[in-house]
């Protein structure tokens, strides 16, 4: 089982800022990484797939890079609504695995 | 518009078993799969397996191997998931989600259903 470790754990970040978010694999998934955004109380819901491509409706200040082990979430200027916890997947290998998460917070 | 609807919040003793639904509407049901995932109280996301809509295929996580079935109805566009043999660590809340197409990632999800097991 591919095991994917996110970092950091916590990130504190003002509005308006720049936010970098990490997902490293055990093993190489190729491209075939994703995004998600998860809001307290809410279903997940997909950013980024394929590891670059935004997802329908994702605002354009999302943006995802990487291939092999190492991936980042960039999120260039925080707004309100953005402050979540994020999940990366890979879908390379059965079983897919999610990191265990990054939360974005307030600073 | 693709929704995903699951069923109700369910409470269960240790032992007992659980089936949820999750109904789909606004895309054609049998031409995308269905996967569930499942996220414990205050923890991450795990992923318990698919069903093939148009087959009945399925691909289950070696961990829930013979204590999950997923199942579906094509005239009710409806799919299934039953977890047998239910422990407090199964107490969860258990999400179903669409298959883009590409077999890996959910694009849309269900909102969600509670299971609690506690005796």
């Amino acid at each position: 089982e591919i095991v994917m470790t996110q970092s950091p754990v916590t990130l504190s970040v003002s509005p308006g800022e720049r936010a970098t978010l990490s997902c490293r694999a055990s093993q190489s998934v190729s491209s075939y990484l994703a995004w998600y955004q998860q809001k307290p109380g809410q279903a997940p819901r997909l950013l980024i797939y394929d590891a670059s491509i935004r997802a329908t409706g994702i605002p354009a200040r999302f943006s995802g890079r990487g291939s092999g082990t190492e991936f980042t979430l960039t999120i260039s200027s925080l707004q309100s609504e953005d402050f979540a916890v994020y999940y990366c997947q890979q879908y390379n290998n059965w079983p897919y695995t999610f990191g265990q998460g990054t939360k974005v917070e307030i600073k | 518009q693709v929704q995903l609807v699951q069923s109700g919040a369910e409470v269960k003793k240790p032992g007992a078993s659980v089936k949820v639904s999750c109904k789909a509407s606004g895309y054609p049901f049998s031409g995308y799969y269905v996967h569930w995932v499942r996220q414990a109280p205050g923890q991450g996301l795990e992923w318990m397996g698919w069903i093939n809509p148009n087959s009945g295929d399925t691909n289950y996580v070696q961990r829930f191997q013979g204590r999950v079935t997923m199942t579906r109805d094509t005239s009710t566009r409806t799919a299934y998931m039953e977890l047998s043999s239910l422990r407090s660590d199964d107490t969860a809340m258990y999400y179903c989600a669409r298959d883009s197409g590409s077999h890996g990632y959910g694009d849309f999800w269900g909102q969600g259903t509670l299971v609690t097991v506690s005796s």
